[in-house]
């Protein structure tokens, strides 16, 4: 089934640690972003990337990295991992940037303690 | 910046009663607007859009939406609401015009809608 995968599922991390959230489309979306989600913020956009080879900040993005060397993937990293990064991770697509709808993937529930 | 409100948590509706779920917002200029539903532990699914054209806009699952410009809303309705309708309901506006960082998604705190059986 097409659409966006994610991984881990879910992680409980120790602070400090480093840590990747792997996400991958198979829709040749040219935009994908990663959000988190916060219990009464909605989503927050932390990264984005209009297209392979460029990246942009969101709203919330120190703390975090990402790279797109490639259409489909788009990791984002956690060099250093504190308490106030523990949130749900969704990564997105969307075939542009305009009026095309944002794709999400499930989710990645991380906990950093 | 845009912003996007939601000013209920909670919306409670019995079965086969319409329902209506409240959003805001402010942005520069023309608005791109959208619907996206979450059901627990999933990611979120696009209902809706308005783009340009039609005040009322039909999506996915019988929902509507209808934009009204003067007073910046853009409220999610359904005639007749059914229990699996259940879920967390985002809004969300970008502008229409201007850079792409500036042109990112601005999504809502989100609404739960409860149906009742």
């Amino acid at each position: 089934i097409a659409g966006i995968t994610q991984a881990p599922t879910s992680q409980i991390l120790a602070a400090g640690r480093r840590m990747t959230l792997r996400c991958t489309q198979d829709m040749r979306h040219n935009a994908m972003y990663w959000y988190r989600q916060d219990l009464g913020l909605g989503l927050r956009l932390i990264h984005y990337s209009n297209t392979a080879g460029t990246t942009g900040k969101g709203e919330v993005p120190d703390g975090y990295s990402v790279s797109r060397a490639n259409t489909d993937d788009f990791p984002l990293t956690l060099a250093s991992a504190v308490p106030s990064q523990t949130s749900v991770y969704f990564c997105a697509s969307s075939a542009g940037t305009g009026t095309h709808e944002q794709y999400f993937g499930p989710g990645t529930r991380l906990t950093v303690t | 910046a845009q912003s996007v409100a939601q000013p209920e948590d909670q919306v409670n509706v019995a079965e086969g009663n319409p329902l209506t779920v409240k959003c805001t917002y402010s942005v520069s200029g023309n608005p791109y607007l959208f619907w996206y539903v979450q059901y627990p532990n999933r990611g979120l699914q696009f209902l809706l859009k308005y783009i340009t054209g039609d005040n009322l806009v039909k999506g996915s699952y019988g929902f509507e939406a209808e934009f009204n410009k003067s007073q910046t809303s853009f409220h999610l309705k359904k005639p007749s609401a059914l229990v699996s309708d259940s879920a967390l309901y985002f809004c969300a506006v970008r502008p229409a015009l201007g850079d792409t960082g500036r042109r990112a998604l601005t999504f809502g705190s989100g609404t739960r809608l409860q149906v009742q059986p």
